[in-house]
């Protein structure tokens, strides 16, 4: 257990839909990044926060947003979903350079 | 730009070892290994800053030489706990610390 938490589990949608997974780091973190996963693409880094503020972008589609809260708790929003949206977001903390990855958020759009 | 990872698979028997490699064309500032089993997280085993060392964790171990942008990470004497896919993530310095990740290596030990 990394101490990292993400909510929900699994997450099963329709194209057009939108959806909110939300991420606790652990305790004391303050940098948050949000990772997809899809078979295809691998595992990619979508974006950054530290403290409430954006550090970097990946390759975020303009249908994401994220945001971190004051508690530090980040969320990530994917709107107009697509069937390709369908992979598993993971969140991940840190203090210093190492993350570690909270279980993930499997969604599925059908 | 996505590291390479080699190789793709490997199987192994109970006790035998193996060696999985990243290579990136872009000057890194530190390489990150994970390992990830089917459904689930990946796992941080280590991380291995620029200056070219050696870090060892239990019978799993890696090196990074960043002269060639390269690191390769030794499984001892496997066990079948050590089956999954593993990945390294790269970092090429700055204030934020994103990775890129390679494509994974997928390990397999049989009893």
């Amino acid at each position: 257990d990394s101490g990292v938490t993400q909510t929900p589990k699994h997450l099963i949608t329709a194209t057009g839909q939108r959806v909110t997974l939300r991420c606790s780091p652990r305790s004391g973190d303050l940098s948050v990044y949000w990772y997809q996963q899809s078979l295809d693409q691998g595992l990619q880094f979508l974006i950054q926060y530290y403290n409430g503020e954006e550090r970097a972008k990946g390759n975020i589609l303009e249908r994401f947003s994220a945001q971190q809260f004051p508690d530090l708790h980040s969320e990530l929003n994917l709107s107009s979903l697509e069937l390709g949206d369908s992979a598993l977001y993971f969140c991940a903390s840190s203090v210093a350079r190492e993350q570690f990855f909270g279980p993930g958020t499997r969604l599925t759009v059908l | 730009q996505q590291p390479v990872q080699s190789p793709q698979a490997v199987i192994l028997r109970e006790g035998e070892d193996a060696v999985i490699n990243c290579s990136s064309s872009k000057a890194l500032y530190s390489v990150h290994w994970y390992r990830q089993k089917h459904g689930e997280a990946p796992v941080f085993l280590m991380i291995l800053l620029k200056g070219g060392e050696q870090k060892g964790h239990e019978k799993i171990s890696a090196s990074f030489n960043e002269k060639k942008q390269q690191s390769s990470l030794y499984l001892t004497a496997s066990q079948l706990s050590y089956s999954g896919t593993y990945f390294c993530g790269t970092d090429s310095g700055g204030s934020n610390y994103k990775l890129t990740f390679g494509k994974g290596t997928l390990l397999t030990v049989n009893p």
